[in-house]
Formats: structure tokens, sequence, C-alpha cells
């Protein structure tokens, strides 16, 4: 079975800085999704940004990228001018693939990272 | 707009009740998910559906029960025998064909309560 790992319970940053928040893995198969997901205080998880075990290059979605170190199993998530809208959870998610056998079932979840904007 | 919606935003549990969980999806997606969030805890699996009249216990599926006779509708059971029902509830969609790694789409969630 797969785990997600998140170490950091809590991250503070101030408003317009960058801060990274940490994820590690562990697996088995070589074919995989991983996905961060932010949920505000409503609730409502939303997709943040998605990258293909696959794929070297890291996904980049506005000012959200990840740096993917697949050998380490490692997916951490950067976001740059960091802006109040940005407080929330964090959670790392992790899928098989079609070629792993798997990828019918849900998503492994890490914990979350509960992220802090200082104004 | 296309979406998922969960019924009721807050619901409440006597002893030895069973409760439903309502979750539609207007999205035309094939694949349903039921998650569990506890506090300090990411979200753990306990159903999911590729196909209408099909699914597949997740990890934690003790207590629970989902039937799936329409694409649109995935409702979750929570019986008697669940003793811990107290959590915040989300349903998910995708359109994943299996293995693909289509991101799932989160409803708003249901909190239940013990009474």
């Amino acid at each position: 079975a797969q785990t997600v790992t998140q170490s950091q319970p809590e991250m503070s940053v101030q408003e317009a800085e960058t801060v990274t928040l940490s994820c590690t893995y562990d697996t088995s198969e070589s074919d995989y999704y991983l996905f961060w997901y932010k949920q505000p205080p409503s609730r409502q998880m939303i997709l943040v940004i998605r990258q293909e075990a696959y794929k070297q290059q890291n996904a980049t979605e506005n000012r959200f990228s990840v740096n993917f170190q697949k050998a380490a199993k490692s997916f951490s998530l950067k976001i740059s001018d960091s802006q109040l809208g940005d407080a929330a959870m964090y959670f790392c998610a992790y899928r098989s693939g079609m070629y792993s056998g798997g990828g019918a079932d849900g998503l492994t979840f890490g914990k979350g990272t509960h992220l802090i904007i200082q104004p | 707009d296309g979406g998922i919606t969960q019924s009721p935003k807050y619901l409440f549990r006597k002893e030895g009740q069973n409760v439903t969980l309502s979750c539609e999806q207007n999205l035309n997606h094939d694949a349903m998910y039921w998650y569990r969030q506890d506090p300090g805890q990411g979200l753990r699996l306990i159903y999911y559906s590729q196909i209408v009249n099909d699914f597949q216990k997740g990890d934690i599926a003790e207590g629970y029960s989902v039937s799936r006779e329409k694409k649109e509708s995935f409702p979750l059971t929570v019986t008697s025998a669940q003793k811990n029902p107290t959590a915040f509830y989300l349903c998910a969609s995708s359109i994943d064909p299996p293995g693909q790694g289509q991101p799932q789409h989160f409803g708003d969630g249901t909190r239940l309560s013990i009474l």
C-alpha cells in the first residue's frame, strides 16, 4: 500500500513571500499521479496542481509550482507571492496509474499542512 | 453550472439510528467516491464506484453502505454499526477511465454529529 507523508503540520509565511510545503510518498509503483489539493475554511477541496510521474517536467499553475523528485519520492509545493486567500489546509495525494494495475480506486492523502499567511 | 451537490450540510444521528448522506453530480462522471475526514487527518476512502450498479469497499468501509442505482447519484448510509460516525464526509467524482489519473472533483461536504 502507498503512504503519503506531510511532515509540516503548520507553516506560516508573510504575504508576498514564497513558501514551500513538503510531501514525501512511499510506493513500489512506477506509474502514478500526484496532486496537491487546497481546503480553505469553507472545507471545499480544490485542486491546485497535478503531476504525472512519467513526466520529468515539474507542473506549474500560475503562482503554484511543484518540485517533483521521483527518485527521492518527494513532491513539494511552492507558492510564490503568497496572498491572504492562499490561507488553507493543503493536502498532498497519490493515485496509482493504469500501468501499475491500479487507479480504479480513490486517492491516498497525507494529513495536511495548515498554511497561515501573515499580513 | 455543473457540480457535485451534497446534502444535508449538517446531520445529527441518534444512537442506533441509520442515516443517509446524499451525493448528486451533473458532471456526467462515471466514477464516484466517498471520503471521511477527521480532525488532524487527511481524507480516507470509504467506498467507490466506477459504474452504475457496481461499487467497491475502500480502506474504512465497516459500518457504511452505499448504492449506485443511477449514474448521477451515490448515497452513503452510515449504519448503527459505525460506532464513531462523527466526522466530515466528502463525496467526489471523476471522469476517469481507471488509471489515467484525472483529478477528482469534490462536493461541499456533510458534517455528521452524534446526538
